[in-house]
Order: C-alpha cells, then sequence, then structure tokens
C-alpha cells in the first residue's frame, strides 16, 4: 500500500539557517504530493502541494520538489524564522479517485532566535 | 471566509458517558474526514465520508465510535460508552473533488480528555 516516511526529530534551528526535512513515499502511480503544516493548538493547514513529476510547489519562502525518480519530496526553506516554528507533515494522495491523505509521522521544528 | 468549525474545542469527560464531536465542513465541499492525533500513533484517519455517504470506516477504533453525516453541512463522532484510551485530539476536515489532488482543509480540533 501507500506509504511516506519523513526524517526524524525533532529539529531544533537558529533563526536563518538553511532547512531541510527529508521526506519519501512508496506508491503505485502518479501520486498526489503535500506539506502539511501545524501549528501549536491549531489544525493541519496546507503549505504546499506538487502533483505530477518535477513539480515545484512553494509558499511562504518553502519549496519542495516532486521527484519521482528518487520517490522523494524534500521540504527545504533557505532562512527559517522563528515564526516557523511548528510540526510538518508530508502526506500523498493517490492516483484514480482515492481519496484518502497517507501521512507521515510529522517533524517538530524549533526555531530559536 | 469560513474554514472547517469544529465543536466543543475542548471536552474533558468521565469515563463511561457517550461524548459527541461536531463538524461544520466548508460551504461547497463533498468530501468529509475524520482523524484522531495522539503522540503514539500519530494521525490516524478514521472515516470518511463523500457526498453525505460513508465511503471508509475501516479506521474506526471499534463499536464504541460512531459517524454520521445526516447533511452535506454537518456532522457527528460519537463515542459510547468512552475510555481513558480514546483520550485524544480529534480533527474534522472537508473537501472539493475528486480529482485526489485537491487538498484537504482541516477544523482546529477538539481536544478530548476522557478521566
Amino acid at each position: 500500500g501507500n506509504s511516506v516516511t519523513q526524517m526524524e526529530g525533532p529539529v531544533t534551528l537558529s533563526e536563518e539557517a538553511f532547512l531541510t526535512i527529508n521526506c519519501t513515499y512508496t506508491a503505485t502511480g502518479y501520486p498526489s504530493l503535500f506539506w502539511y503544516v501545524q501549528y501549536p493548538g491549531e489544525g493541519l493547514q496546507l503549505l504546499l502541494k506538487a502533483t505530477k513529476a518535477d513539480d515545484k510547489g512553494s509558499n511562504k519562502g518553502f519549496e519542495a520538489t516532486y521527484r519521482k525518480e528518487t520517490t522523494s519530496f524534500h521540504l527545504e526553506k533557505g532562512s527559517v524564522q522563528v515564526s516557523d516554528s511548528a510540526v510538518y507533515f508530508c502526506a500523498l494522495s493517490g492516483q484514480g479517485g482515492s481519496e484518502k491523505l497517507v501521512f507521515g509521522k510529522g517533524t517538530k521544528l524549533t526555531v530559536n532566535p | 471566509d469560513a474554514g472547517v468549525i469544529q465543536s466543543p474545542r475542548h471536552e474533558v469527560t468521565e469515563m463511561g458517558q457517550e461524548v459527541t464531536l461536531r463538524c461544520k465542513p466548508i460551504s461547497g465541499h463533498n468530501s468529509l474526514f475524520w482523524y484522531r492525533q495522539t503522540m503514539m500513533r500519530g494521525l490516524e484517519l478514521l472515516i470518511y465520508f463523500n457526498n453525505n455517504v460513508p465511503i471508509d470506516d475501516s479506521g474506526m477504533p471499534e463499536d464504541r465510535f460512531s459517524a454520521k453525516m445526516p447533511n452535506a453541512s454537518f456532522s457527528t463522532l460519537k463515542i459510547q460508552p468512552s475510555e481513558p484510551r480514546d483520550s485524544a485530539v480529534y480533527f474534522c476536515a472537508s473537501r472539493t473533488g475528486p480529482p485526489s489532488n485537491q487538498p484537504q482543509h482541516f477544523g482546529d480540533g477538539t481536544r478530548l480528555s476522557i478521566l
């Protein structure tokens, strides 16, 4: 079945540091890929998405590229801020009308001033 | 625009009591999802509906859990009787679609504590 593996946290960085959170997936066909972010006490919010190979999703300075050859969708940001502290979830939804989102376990990011 | 609205935000009750969680999806969305989040198990899909019809309830833990969607603007998740191990944050999400590349929009969750 479909699955998502993302790097274990927690991740602690200083402000303005470079961020990478690794995400790899297993799926048949051509899934859509998502990054969600969860701030303390809130629900998950869509951060970015990509729906086909080589697509790059981007939002708020975050980027991720859909790499079918390596089955990866790594999240990157060039310069993190304290306000980026949150839990980040990689997810996929299958091809062919499968509506389920399969989530990774989440990676907690803390950015210190 | 109003997002997904869940109520209550917090619920504390004693084991054995009935608990009802409520969700109002975004207007026009035709798919609705219930999730449970715990530290140990992460985010788990419990059940989802398309056009008010339950499609997959394989994630519902046991018969104590039930979910309904009587119309396009309202859904409930009920636990009866509740147990301490049901303590978690319960999220509702809604989405347009298919296709499956449409994102899900989450509510702020209900934090449930069973004593």
